[in-house]
């Protein structure tokens, strides 16, 4: 059974860090592993999405970095904003369906 | 459509009622998933769509759930005699195969009063 784990489970820093936020997966057998960013009450937007034969992904000021063979994935936020301020998840996605992280609940401070 | 829509965006019924929540997926993806996201909670898988067949319900929380999709396009996920612990945030995604990028919709809040 595939579980998923993202730590912290919250971080607040200070505008203009840069900073990572870490999942981990228990079985590489993966299609793909796809970030998430969900505001307060609202949906899912989807961030980026690494293939399981890719090592990362950018998007603008974000990264996402796979390394399967050992079930991980990094979130990379340079000079993080107050916009920024959501909860990350990370989910892998296997033959049947998304499997989600509890996610990481960020703060930027002005 | 230009994304996934959910419809209704809030629904509050009373305990034992039955509930409809509707999903319509962008045109074309084939893949749908309901999720329930409960308050302060992680996401809940309930149920994978490819095309018209669910290979995977095993994530429906009980005999009170039941969901179907039709013509390949839009889902209903219909929660009979609805319970307090039902309350919840139902999510819907939908992606072009079951490899591809996931899009999710606003999500219908259910209330059981």
């Amino acid at each position: 059974k595939q579980e998923v784990t993202q730590i912290p489970a919250a971080l607040s820093v200070p505008e203009g860090e840069n900073l990572v936020l870490n999942c981990s997966f228990t079985d590489s057998a993966i299609y793909n592993l796809q970030w998430f960013r969900q505001d307060p009450g609202k949906g899912l937007t989807s961030l980026l999405l690494i293939q399981s034969s890719q090592r990362e992904q950018t998007s603008g000021r974000l990264n996402a970095s796979l390394d399967k063979s050992s079930g991980r994935s990094t979130l990379y936020i340079a000079a993080s904003q107050p916009g920024d301020s959501a909860t990350y998840l990370c989910a892998v996605q296997g033959a049947q369906k998304l499997v989600f992280g509890q996610g990481t609940r960020l703060t930027i401070n002005p | 459509g230009a994304g996934v829509s959910q419809s209704p965006s809030n629904k509050v019924t009373e305990k034992g009622k039955d509930v409809e929540l509707r999903c319509d997926p962008i045109s074309g993806h084939t893949a749908l998933y309901w999720y329930r996201q409960s308050l302060g909670q992680g996401l809940e898988f309930l149920i994978y769509f490819q095309g018209n067949s669910a290979p995977d319900k095993s994530g429906l929380p009980s005999d009170r759930f039941s969901a179907e999709r039709t013509g390949g396009s839009v889902s209903t996920l219909t929660i009979q005699r609805t319970q307090q612990e039902d309350s919840a945030v139902y999510l819907c995604a939908s992606s072009f195969d079951p490899q591809g990028e996931a899009f999710f919709g606003q999500g219908t809040r259910l209330t059981v009063v």
